[in-house]
């Protein structure tokens, strides 16, 4: 079954510490993407990557990190910097970046910071 | 960016259709429009996209009047498992990002 797939569903930290969240697709897609969503909220963007080893700061950058080594991978790492890390953390991919292409989402990670 | 105005809520019951209308007064000439569709706890799923007139697809209708300021989604005949939050995005031609309002919550009543 081709998809997005991330782990762990639910995630809790303490204070203070960085957590990483993992995100996988084998849907052969370029472009990847990172949401957060708050309660009754839209998703607001944080990172995009078009292509391995590049990517963009989305809206809500500040206190987060990504990479792209792999094609199938970006992890996003909500570090001690980000205030209020609470929330619903979604992932995305699309074949290629741009208007046309649908985006494909992950089941989400629900962080809880206590 | 173009904001896209829609309605906070919408009630309806099974077997009706559902008109979602949704503004978006500032589109730029080669924005689209997109609909996603998202569950409780569930990432969003794309609906229907369109540029102008009318599309659909076996879900839904996407009715686009000629000025583009405005789009209709249409579902026919809901049924409980309807029941979800309906995000309308104008996609820009100038930037690959995708911007959610609050959307629109629908509720399916039996």
């Amino acid at each position: 079954d081709g998809g997005i797939t991330q782990s762990p569903k639910y995630l809790f930290r303490k204070e203070g510490q960085n957590v990483t969240l993992s995100c996988e697709q084998n849907l052969n897609h370029d472009a990847m993407y990172w949401y957060r969503q708050d309660p009754g909220q839209g998703l607001r963007l944080i990172y995009y990557s078009q292509i391995v080893n590049d990517f963009q700061k989305g809206d809500i950058a500040e206190g987060y990190s990504v990479s792209r080594e792999k094609k199938e991978s970006f992890p996003l790492t909500v570090t001690s910097a980000q205030k209020n890390p609470t929330a619903f953390y979604l992932c995305a991919s699309s074949l290629i970046a741009g208007r046309e292409n649908e985006q494909f989402f992950g089941p989400g990670t629900r962080l809880t910071v206590l | 960016l173009a904001k896209t105005t829609q309605p906070i809520s919408m009630d309806s019951y099974e077997g009706q259709e559902v008109n979602i209308t949704c503004s978006h007064n500032n589109i730029a000439t080669n924005d689209y429009i997109t609909w996603y569709q998202q569950f409780p706890s569930q990432g969003p799923r794309f609906i229907i996209q369109g540029y102008k007139t009318k599309v659909t697809n076996e879900v839904a209708s996407l009715f686009i009047p000629a000025d583009r300021k405005s789009s209709t989604l249409s579902l026919p005949r809901v049924s409980l498992s309807d029941t979800a939050v309906y995000y309308c995005l104008v996609v820009s031609s100038s930037t690959d990002k995708l911007i959610f309002g609050t959307g629109t919550r629908l509720q399916v009543f039996p």
